[in-house]
């Protein structure tokens, strides 16, 4: 069955450095890939869109890449800040199909 | 536009009442999604309406949950003979473009006792 899996433990890390987290997927061939933000109590939020044919994606402080053979993306996020703390979601979908998201990774960045 | 608005935001209900939740989504969207968290988790898909049509509907869905986008505006979902185990926070999306991701709205926070 399809299976999409993100590190369940919270990364803590300290403010400056880059957080990086990961997500892996099986039986599952993604038209694209999709990052959210969750605050607790809130919907989550768009942050990037990664295509099958594209390796990387950077919009300000952060970065996608995508291995489709690896079948991982992994979410940079540079000089983090306490504000970057929050919960992190992968999402996939195919094709005019609707998105399957991870169980999220919880980030906590330390002043 | 203010967003994905859904409503209420918490309701409690006894265990066997039919609940009714509604989603306002952004109005260019033409999707509108409805999904499922309960703590810890990702979000669980549900159902997805292209404008009216209900194109999608999870497997995992019980034929208690209903939903429903009349006129292709607002949206619906209903649950019927309510279970403990429908306890979770339902979460509205709409989208216009996949560049663009979802919008979600804040949630409707079921508790059923």
């Amino acid at each position: 069955s399809q299976k999409i899996e993100q590190n369940s433990e919270a990364l803590n890390i300290q403010e400056g450095k880059t957080a990086t987290l990961t997500c892996n997927y099986t039986n599952y061939s993604p038209a694209y890939l999709q990052w959210y933000r969750q605050d607790p109590g809130r919907g989550p939020v768009f942050l990037l869109l990664i295509r099958e044919n594209e390796k990387e994606k950077r919009k300000e402080r952060l970065k996608v890449t995508f291995d489709t053979t690896l079948k991982q993306s992994l979410f940079h996020i540079t000089a983090s800040q306490p504000a970057d703390s929050a919960t992190y979601l992968c999402a996939l979908a195919q094709a005019r199909r609707a998105l399957t998201f991870g169980s999220g990774t919880r980030l906590q960045v330390q002043p | 536009d203010t967003g994905v608005s859904q409503n209420p935001r918490h309701k409690i209900t006894k265990r066997g009442q039919n609940v009714t939740f509604r989603c306002d989504p952004i109005s260019e969207h033409n999707r509108l999604y409805w999904y499922r968290q309960t703590l810890g988790q990702g979000p669980e898909f549900l159902t997805y309406f292209q404008n009216e049509a209900q194109l999608e509907k999870s497997r995992l869905l019980s034929d208690r949950f209903s939903a429903e986008r009349p006129k292709g505006s607002f949206s619906t979902l209903e649950i019927q003979r309510t279970e403990q185990g429908d306890s979770a926070m339902y979460l509205c999306a709409s989208s216009q473009n996949e560049e663009y991701g979802y919008t979600f709205g804040s949630g409707t926070r079921l508790t059923v006792v």
